[in-house]
């Protein structure tokens, strides 16, 4: 079975530091993706990155980059220089790229950025 | 490109009542898929829906159904509605053109069952 875990349900960063978004998955799939996604109280899902199971280079987005270490199974999210408009939920999930379509997601981190 | 649009934002119902939600995915997405987002639970996968046929079903009761059109928007309904159905509905398209491609989301549809 698929899981994705995130062990900080919430947390305040000073504004214009970095911060780091933990993932951790399980999987018995030899492909998959990990996406990771905002979702401001607005309620929309805003996609952020992804990184593939056989790509050798970690992805990167503008400010966000995703720290993947295939051998712990980790896919943390790295935000640069953090802004006020960057507090919302950040959610990883991740798609078995041999299995069906649907995305697995983890319960997802509360990011406060105090000005 | 037009977003992922959904229909309607907010609606109100009473336990025992029917519902019917709307998405229009991106222009040239034929993949549509339906996630339902509740503090408890979390996220989701109820459904997805390619070229009009379902592809894939999350473990929801029947109770829970949907269809997909030739222009690629689908609709989701939700029969008997109990309290606990009260949720963010969201839609997400995708080209499904590969293993690797994006789901983009919708802004959600925020049910309330009274």
């Amino acid at each position: 079975a698929q899981k994705i875990t995130q062990t900080q349900p919430g947390m305040f960063v000073q504004e214009k530091e970095a911060v780091t978004l933990d993932c951790t998955y399980d999987t018995s799939d030899q492909s998959y993706g990990l996406f990771w996604y905002k979702q401001p109280s607005s309620g929309e899902m805003i996609f952020l990155i992804y990184q593939g199971s056989y790509d050798e280079q970690n992805a990167t987005e503008g400010r966000y980059s995703l720290n993947f270490q295939k051998a712990r199974k980790s896919a943390n999210l790295v935000i640069s220089a953090s802004q006020l408009g960057d507090s919302a939920m950040y959610f990883c999930a991740m798609r078995g790229l041999d299995s069906n379509y649907q995305l697995i997601w983890g319960a997802g981190t509360k990011l406060i950025i105090k000005p | 490109k037009a977003g992922v649009t959904q229909t309607p934002r907010y609606l109100i119902k009473t336990r025992g009542q029917q519902v019917t939600l709307s998405c229009s995915p991106i222009s040239g997405h034929r993949s549509v898929s339906w996630y339902q987002q509740t503090p408890g639970q979390g996220l989701q996968f109820l459904f997805e829906y390619f070229s009009e046929t379902q592809r894939n079903k999350g473990n929801f009761p029947g109770r829970f159904s949907g269809r997909q059109f030739s222009n690629s928007r689908s609709e989701m309904n939700v029969s008997t509605l109990e309290l606990g159905d009260s949720a963010l509905y969201l839609c997400a398209s995708s080209s499904r053109d590969s293993n690797t491609d994006t789901q983009y989301f919708g802004p959600g549809t925020r049910l309330t069952v009274l």
